[in-house]
């Protein structure tokens, strides 16, 4: 089945320094990749849609000066975490679509799990 | 707007009880419909999946069908196992939307021996 890579699977920084997550779609292409938060004992929060060679596309109440996406080819996305803090301490997860249209599902990668002090 | 609502957890069952999580959901289009498991500290899991009306997903003895006329997607097993312990997401994915997944709150099942 189609497998979505996610790197790293933790990461601590200090506050004020930025973190590089990567999501990779391993063996297929995907035009499409979703960026989620999660938040302790919570859901999944879509945070932006990742589209390749075009900006993404955030959700209302993201900020995407501090939560950068970069989507360079059909198989990698990047979140760039800027300036983080302690209040972005979180589970970031994403996810990557085989192809666009009906029936088609997403494969999540295994999430990242940042924590900043 | 889309979205799902799961049955509030959490939930504790003994060793080969009988599991039912409910899941309704409302959408605009005709999505498709998933259940995901996620175990501590991990990421997601697909677990089953329908993308049409009357359609049964099934995986690992849990199964769940697409109920378009009570717009429901409930996730049943028979005997539930300890390992089975994990939380439990219901989402829908809209077709018409460029693919973007709503999910429920989650359920967190815990098993006894």
């Amino acid at each position: 089945g189609a497998v979505v890579s996610q790197h790293p699977s933790r990461v601590i920084c200090k506050s004020g320094t930025s973190v590089k997550i990567e999501c990779r779609s391993l063996d297929f292409q995907a035009t499409t990749m979703f960026w989620y938060r999660q938040f302790p004992k919570q859901s999944l929060m879509l945070m932006a849609t990742s589209n390749e060679g075009s900006k993404a596309t955030y959700e209302q109440g993201v900020e995407k000066d501090k939560f950068l996406i970069n989507h360079a080819s059909l198989t990698l996305s990047t979140l760039t975490v800027t300036s983080a803090h302690p209040e972005d301490s979180s589970f970031y997860i994403c996810s990557a679509r085989a192809s666009w249209g009906a029936n088609t599902e997403a494969f999540f990668g295994q999430g990242t799990r940042l924590t900043v002090v | 707007g889309d979205s799902v609502t799961q049955m509030e957890g959490p939930v504790t069952l003994s060793e080969e009880a009988f599991l039912t999580i409910n899941c309704t959901y409302t959408a605009t289009g005709y999505p498709s419909l998933f259940w995901y498991v996620q175990y501590p500290g991990e990421g997601l899991q697909l677990l089953l999946k329908a993308t049409k009306a009357d359609d049964k997903g099934s995986n690992k003895g849990f199964e769940a069908t697409y109920r378009k006329e009570t717009t429901s997607f409930h996730l049943e097993k028979g005997s539930v196992q300890v390992s089975d312990s994990a939380v439990y997401f219901c989402a829908l994915s809209d077709n018409t939307n460029a693919g973007k997944s709503t999910f429920g709150d989650g359920t967190t099942l815990t098993v006894k021996p």
